[in-house]
Order: C-alpha cells, then structure tokens, then sequence
C-alpha cells in the first residue's frame, strides 16, 4: 500500500508561535494532498487542498493567512499555523492522492498543543 | 441536508455479532465511494473500496446502491479488534479533487 509520512507526531508549542507540519507521499507521487483537523470524537474536517506548483483552495471558514500551505513538489506539502493560540490546539492530518486507483492515503496525523 | 450522512452510533455488539452500517450521499453524481477505518487517536486507514458490483474482503462486504444514494458495510463474525469509528467517503468527481467525509460510526466489540 502506499505511505505518507507526517511530522511532527506531537507538538507543543507557546502561544504566538508558528508551527510547521510536514507531510510526504513516500512511494507515490501526490499531485493532490489534503489537509484536515480532527477535533476530539468529530469526524475530520478539510481545511485546504494542496496541488503541487499552484496556490492552495482553502474551504470556507478557514484562514489562508493563519494557515500556510505549501506544496513545493510531488511528495511535499507543509502546513504552517502562524502565531497560533490554544484554539488551534487540535489533530491535524494530511492525506494524498493516489491518482492510479483514486484512493486517499492519510499521513499519521500530528496532534498539537498550544499553551 | 449533509452531503454524507452516517448514524454515530455507538453500536455495542458481542464477539461474533454481525452487524450492518449505512451511509447516505446526496450528490447523485458522487462518483467513488470508500470505507476508512479510524482507531482513536490515529489516523484514518482505507478499510476497502466499494464498487458498484459490491465487494468482500474476508469478513467485511461492501455494497452500493446508487438508486437509494446510500452504501453499505456489513461485518461478519465481529472481532474486537474491529472496535473502531468507520467512515464513510464519497469522492465527488473522478479527479481525486473532492472527498466527502462522513461523521463516522463508532463500533464497540464487546467481549
């Protein structure tokens, strides 16, 4: 099957700092990748797809500014949550797409915590 | 309405049980549909794609009705093991561009 990487796992950050999310298709190319946040026992929630090479299409409701999203190549997109603040505390999970069989594949989702 | 529509349950069965859940789309013009399974905590996992004919990977069945606009999973000879939150996704077009995910149902398998 195919791997997405996510990293970091965990983090804890202070508030007012900026954290960076890593996600990686590793044995698949993603021209697509998919960015969500969980909040606890609520379904996933898209934040913002990423295309490789273009600027991210961000849902409703969802701050551009606050929520940086790069796809710099096939297998990288990152999410940075700018001068982020307890609210933001939450699971973030990345997901890619696989093109040959139509699948999304999650990365292992960072949980994050901001004091 | 939603989109994508599941009951949270949760669903308390006993080892062995069978048991059945629905998920209900409104975009008639959804075009692939899937099951993921998510223990807590964790990320989702692809559990199986579900094509028109329906499909069976071992103790699990898959099937879409489109006339009804729903799909279904039935578990057979439940594990606990299985105790997991199962989501339904309805891709929109066939480009991978729009996943709609469901709320989730949530299994327990009782010993």
């Amino acid at each position: 099957g195919a791997v997405v990487s996510q990293h970091p796992s965990w983090v804890i950050c202070k508030s007012g700092t900026s954290v960076k999310i890593e996600c990686r298709s590793l044995d698949f190319q993603a021209t697509t990748m998919f960015w969500y946040r969980q909040f606890p026992k609520q379904s996933l929630m898209l934040m913002a797809t990423s295309n490789e090479g273009s600027k991210a299409t961000y849902e409703q409701g969802v701050e551009k500014d606050k929520f940086l999203i790069n796809h710099a190549s096939l297998t990288l997109s990152t999410l940075t949550v700018t001068s982020a603040h307890p609210e933001d505390s939450s699971f973030y999970i990345c997901s890619a797409d696989k093109q040959s069989t139509g699948e999304l594949f999650f990365g292992e989702g960072s949980r994050l915590t901001v004091l | 309405r939603k989109e994508v529509e599941q009951d949270p349950g949760p669903f308390n069965v006993p080892e062995g049980a069978t048991v059945a859940f629905n998920c209900t789309y409104s975009n008639s013009a959804s075009q692939s549909f899937f099951w993921y399974r998510q223990d807590c905590r964790k990320e989702p996992k692809l559990l199986m794609s579900v094509y028109s004919s329906g499909n069976e990977d071992g103790r699990f069945t898959a099937q879409l009705n489109r006339a009804s606009q729903y799909i279904s999973l039935l578990i057979r000879d439940s594990k606990l093991s299985d105790s997991a939150t199962y989501l339904c996704v309805v891709g929109l077009d066939n480009y991978g561009q729009n996943f709609v995910f469901g709320p989730g149902t949530r299994l327990s398998v009782l010993p």
